[in-house]
């Protein structure tokens, strides 16, 4: 059972373009939702991360929008530049019960023409 | 802060063959977790520990796997009779307590022949 969503699985956009990546849960029991950048031959890297408790928040050109009800949250990156060609996870855990135990999307190949 | 290092960064070995990974937490980062991440997927939890305690095991981590923080500080990962299906990217992550996040190294890539 996946419990973490996410799509699309591949995104190609112009530099300057928003690309939007979308992620949906199953678990209610999820509190916490980071989202991590990964580049070729390198770890995850946390780029921004939301609790329930708000339903935007925005760190430099990264914003998450966070639908509670819908069980669903998604990434944008505004004006996005060729150096965004990453990989990009979402993931989930349940802060109180799991030790911070996080569950991730499968990813999204995004990549960024000049 | 020197980030989480991860030791070797690629192991080729033969099916059969029991390798093992280090793992050095940033300092004084207490939580420690291990990943496996597979081509086109996201990482996939094995196991935490907190100090030296093992406090959670996938069933992901079948018998052949082992690990072990003895000190609380670095950890190990031993897989024996390595198997073909092995073969993957072991990341290891830490944190302190809290609401810290997940700071993760940049693998160990294993390849199974």
């Amino acid at each position: 059972q996946q419990q973490v969503k996410q799509s699309p699985q591949s995104l190609i956009v112009q530099k300057g373009g928003i690309p939007i990546i979308n992620c949906a849960y199953e678990n209610t029991a999820f509190d916490y939702f980071p989202w991590y950048q990964q580049f070729p031959g390198k770890g995850p890297a946390l780029l921004i991360a939301i609790r329930p408790d708000v339903s935007e928040k925005k760190e430099g050109r990264f914003t998450i929008s966070f639908n509670k009800s819908a069980k669903q949250f998604s990434l944008h990156i505004m004006d996005s530049q060729p150096g965004d060609s990453a990989t990009y996870f979402c993931a989930a855990s349940n802060s109180g019960g799991s030790n911070y135990k996080l569950t991730f999307g499968k990813g999204t190949l995004l990549t960024v023409n000049p | 802060d020197t980030g989480v290092s991860q030791d070797p960064r690629h192991k080729i070995t033969k099916r059969g063959q029991n390798v093992t990974f280090r793992c050095d937490p940033i300092s004084e980062h207490n939580r420690l977790y291990w990943y496996r991440q597979t081509l086109g997927q996201g990482p996939e939890f094995l196991t935490y520990f907190q100090n030296e305690a093992q406090l959670e095991k996938s069933r992901l981590l079948s018998d052949r796997f082992s690990a072990e923080r003895p000190k609380g500080s670095f950890s190990t990962l031993e897989i024996q009779r390595t198997e073909q299906g092995d073969s993957a990217m072991y990341l290891c992550a830490s944190r302190t307590k809290g609401d810290s996040p997940l700071h993760f190294g940049n693998g160990t890539r294993l390849t199974v022949t």
